[in-house]
């Protein structure tokens, strides 16, 4: 079975300030990787994927995430947050043979003036 | 191009009560998957249908059923309702087991 950990529940913030927030997974075959984002009420939007290819992703509002095999981490980070990023971010990962999503719990990163 | 829309936005039912959530997928897409998601966790999947059959389910007890249409939209049904589904229904929809996209998801609260 896979599993996924986010590691913070909360990361606060300064705005124009760097941020990572972490994500570990385990599974015993080849994978897929997802971040997602979710605005207060509302759906879950794709953020950015790992399918296969390079290791670093990006998204196009300036958010990127490497997938590290050694490590079975999937990492986003961004170099300079905006106010408008507050929002609760979502790892996932599926088996490249499974069809369904396994998320981790969600991390909150809160953006502060 | 609309997304995945999802009906009603929010539901509120009794304990023992029935529901039925729909779900249209985004153009061109065929696969309908949906999950659940409790307050203050993550998503959690139900299962997935494609050409109108359960392809993959999760460990959801048979309560949980669902349908998909010849148009690809779905339906996801929830029999004898305890205070513990309360929660948000999310429905992605795929071409097959591509990248999945997300609906905004229906709100149910059972008292």
């Amino acid at each position: 079975a896979q599993s996924v950990t986010q590691l913070d529940s909360q990361v606060p913030v300064f705005e124009e300030a760097p941020v990572e927030l972490r994500c570990n997974y385990s599974s015993s075959v080849s994978v897929y990787l997802f971040w997602y984002v979710q605005y207060p009420n509302q759906g879950l939007q794709l953020l950015l994927k790992y399918l296969s290819g390079s290791t670093l992703v990006e998204s196009i509002n300036g958010f990127e995430a490497e997938f590290n095999k050694s490590q079975t981490s999937f990492h986003l980070r961004k170099p300079s947050v905006h106010i408008s990023d507050t929002a609760e971010y979502f790892c996932a990962v599926r088996d490249t043979g499974r069809r369904a999503l396994t998320f981790g719990s969600g991390t909150r990163l809160q953006v502060q003036p | 191009d609309a997304g995945v829309t999802q009906s009603p936005t929010h539901l509120i039912k009794t304990r023992g009560q029935q529901v039925t959530l729909r779900c249209s997928p985004k153009s061109g897409h065929d696969t309908v998957s949906w999950y659940q998601q409790a307050l203050g966790q993550g998503p959690q999947f139900i299962f997935q249908y494609y050409e109108e059959e359960e392809r993959q389910r999760g460990n959801f007890p048979d309560r949980f059923s669902g349908h998909q249409f010849p148009n690809y939209s779905s339906e996801l049904n929830v029999n004898a309702l305890l205070l513990g589904d309360s929660a948000l229904y999310l429905c992605a929809s795929s071409r097959g087991v591509e990248t999945q996209y997300f609906g905004p998801g229906t709100r149910l609260l059972v008292l």
